[in-house]
């Protein structure tokens, strides 16, 4: 069966701008979460969303946002682009939230 | 401080040498997973454990809930294994789905 999907794989943005990333889950996945892994922080839990309702937000500011919609692919927006949110974003399917995570490729953000 | 800690942070091995990475938390947990990456960033699950010891071809993961430890063992290893291995925990929080992770292990298998 397919994988979990992101797109686009690679991306390079403009301080300022803002960016919308996608990621489509394993068939029959309902749970959808997002991580962002950079070389000083490491990997850090963006949110969950389940159902289309988000439950979980992990603490980074409110320029990070995301909505999953009701064939539970997912989608996250950066607004207002920092240099600092360069970094590979990955998103994560499950069955059900905190059971049996699969990963997507990621998506690879520059900010410049 | 990390909830998560994770040891040796980098770990040369010859081909065919038993390898053992450690993590400890300091948070109670629902579960543990056990990841790995390879260059290029892919994430693939490996194992996910609430106890005692879960086995899958050469690797063996083992979870001690008591003393909050956990470690991923690699037999016979292979330059293939070579990826960065990531610790991370669900924590026991209700409604808490998030994983904490830790800062990962560089392993290096040389032919």
């Amino acid at each position: 069966k397919a994988g979990v999907t992101q797109t686009p794989r690679y991306l390079i943005k403009t301080r300022g701008q803002q960016v919308t990333l996608s990621c489509s889950p394993i068939s029959g996945h309902r749970s959808v979460s997002w991580y962002q892994q950079t070389p000083g922080q490491g990997l850090q839990f963006l949110f969950e969303y389940f159902s289309e309702t988000q439950r979980n937000k992990g603490n980074f500011p409110g320029r990070f946002s995301g909505r999953q919609f009701s064939n539970s692919r997912s989608e996250m927006n950066v607004s207002t682009l920092e240099l600092g949110d360069s970094a590979l974003y990955l998103c994560a399917s499950s069955p059900t939230p905190g059971y049996g995570y699969t990963f997507g490729s990621g998506t690879r953000l520059t900010v410049v | 401080k990390n909830e998560v800690e994770q040891s040796p942070q980098n770990l040369t091995a010859q081909e065919g040498e038993f390898i053992t990475i450690n993590c400890s938390y300091s948070v109670g947990i629902s579960a543990l997973h056990w990841l790995q990456q390879h260059p290029g960033g892919g994430i693939v699950s490996l194992f996910m454990l609430s106890s005692g010891k879960k086995k899958h071809g050469r690797l063996i993961a083992t979870i001690n809930i008591q003393e909050k430890h956990s470690s991923l063992h690699i037999t016979a290893s292979h330059p293939r294994d070579s990826a960065v291995y990531i610790c991370a925990v669900t924590p026991n929080q209700t409604g808490a789905n998030n994983l904490f992770f830790g800062t990962g292990t560089r392993l290096t298998v040389i032919p």
